[in-house]
């Protein structure tokens, strides 16, 4: 049967490096974005949100970008550290509920220290 | 505080059994959401609730998928007669309200496994 990852995109970077992870949507519709971290055998740990009114949003060591003319959203984090591996999903809501998200595919980020 | 919970963290099942699956959200927390998610997927919506009724149920899979939310805190999500596709990680979240700056909060998952 199938196994976890072996279809997920990788990223493999190492320890204090940058990464970037990539999402595409596909709903014009959607306003309301965020991206998930998911280790395994927990469920998904908020990082960080972004509106469609918005093109940039930081947090602590965590970037968000929107790109609405091509439907893409990218997650940056800074100093990437070993902690950081997970599964990372991008998510988008339309307005009327912005907790009835579409998750993407995932990516999962090894950090090699 | 104490995040979203979810009993049990791990449910064997025969098929063509019923199943039932709890999740207690986050104290004060109005909005309450299941999702299902699958080996190597994202998680897919199933229902939400604000409150204790369901507003919108548009992802359960069919009617042999059900949950309530009687006193607006504790929902439970049910399964009749259990078939080997309903194998999946099933996940709640919470969040405060629906709209503006309150993400989803979501509990560890219960792991379905039907034999």
């Amino acid at each position: 049967g199938e196994s976890v990852g072996l279809h997920l995109p990788t990223l493999s970077v190492q320890e204090g490096d940058n990464s970037i992870i990539n999402c595409a949507y596909s709903n014009s519709a959607s306003d309301y974005f965020i991206w998930y971290k998911q280790e395994s055998g927990k469920g998904p740990q908020f990082i960080i949100d972004i509106r469609s009114n918005m093109d940039k949003r930081q947090g602590q060591r965590v970037t968000v970008l929107l790109n609405k003319t091509v439907k893409h959203l990218s997650l940056q984090i800074a100093a990437t550290q070993p902690g950081d591996s997970a599964v990372y999903f991008c998510a988008e809501a339309a307005g009327t509920s912005y907790g009835k998200l579409t998750f993407g595919q995932g990516t999962i980020l090894t950090v090699h220290p | 505080g104490a995040g979203v919970s979810q009993t049990p963290s791990n449910k064997v099942t025969e098929k063509g059994k019923y199943v039932e699956l709890r999740c207690d959200p986050i104290s004060g927390h109005t909005a309450l959401y299941w999702y299902r998610q699958s080996l190597g997927q994202g998680p897919e919506f199933l229902i939400y609730f604000q409150g204790t009724g369901a507003a919108d149920d548009s992802g359960l899979p069919n009617d042999r998928f059900f949950a309530v939310r009687p006193e607006g805190s504790v929902s439970t999500l049910k399964i009749q007669r259990t078939e080997r596709g309903d194998s999946a990680v099933y996940l709640c979240a919470s969040s405060s309200r629906d709209r503006n700056n309150s993400p989803l909060h979501f509990g560890n998952g219960t792991r379905l496994t039907v034999t």
